[in-house]
């Protein structure tokens, strides 16, 4: 099993670019989310899905979409691009959510915006 | 809303001393998880708390899940380099949330 990974690595973007975080997982884990990390703010959430095709926001969603579409696959879209979502993103996943299991960690996506 | 709280910030030892860090959550938690994150890496699963009052350990390691099941701590006997990075707590709220809420973290350093 590769786990999650996330794509790419590192981005730069400039100011009012829009791109795609892409987060994959071979688990066949129900739950996945988003999460943001700042320095000295720990892991902020920006969204979350129970299961495919259901979504729902958390702490910081503005200024970011998601989609579940596959069980797998739950990319993360920033709409246009500013420089306070400079960050290192992180995607999660786990088996389940009755009580809160294990949450898998991807190796971060580092963001910086122009 | 919920909010996890944790302290110190930072934290530096000397190898061999011991290092504690707390964690406070403003809600009744269903259960919660500590996490560690080396530097430059990802955050890794080292354990869950679920009962009231609850203590494991996992070698030096030894966490502590507070009999209101509101704080938590995580203590490591005789630091080691290897034991170097930030340590988060995470709390998910006994009302039934989805969510997983994570305090800020103790950055532990350790002087060889």
């Amino acid at each position: 099993n590769a786990g999650v990974t996330q794509t790419p690595k590192f981005q730069v973007l400039k100011t009012g670019q829009s791109m795609t975080l892409q987060c994959a997982q071979d688990m066949n884990h129900e739950y996945m989310s988003w999460y943001r990390q700042d320095p000295g703010m720990g892991l902020r959430l920006i969204h979350y899905s129970v299961g495919a095709g259901i979504t729902d926001q958390g702490e910081v969603p503005n200024g970011y979409n998601v989609s579940r579409s596959t069980t797998e696959d739950f990319p993360l879209r920033l709409l246009s691009a500013a420089p306070s979502q400079t960050s290192v993103y992180f995607c999660a996943s786990s088996r389940g959510q009755l009580i809160t299991d294990t949450q898998y960690f991807g190796p971060g996506t580092r963001l910086t915006v122009l | 809303g919920q909010q996890v709280m944790q302290i110190p910030q930072y934290q530096h030892v000397q190898e061999g001393e011991d290092f504690t860090t707390y964690c406070n959550s403003s809600t009744t938690l269903s259960n919660i998880q500590w996490y560690k994150q080396r530097p430059g890496g990802h955050p890794v699963f080292l354990i869950q708390l679920v009962k009231s009052g609850e203590v494991k350990k996992q070698k030096r390691l030894t966490f502590q899940f507070g009999e209101a099941k509101k704080n938590s701590s995580l203590h490591i006997t005789a630091t080691q380099t290897t034991d170097v990075g930030t340590y988060f707590c995470a709390g998910q709220d006994q009302g039934g949330s989805e969510k997983l809420v994570f305090g800020k973290g103790t950055k532990l350093t350790v002087n060889p």
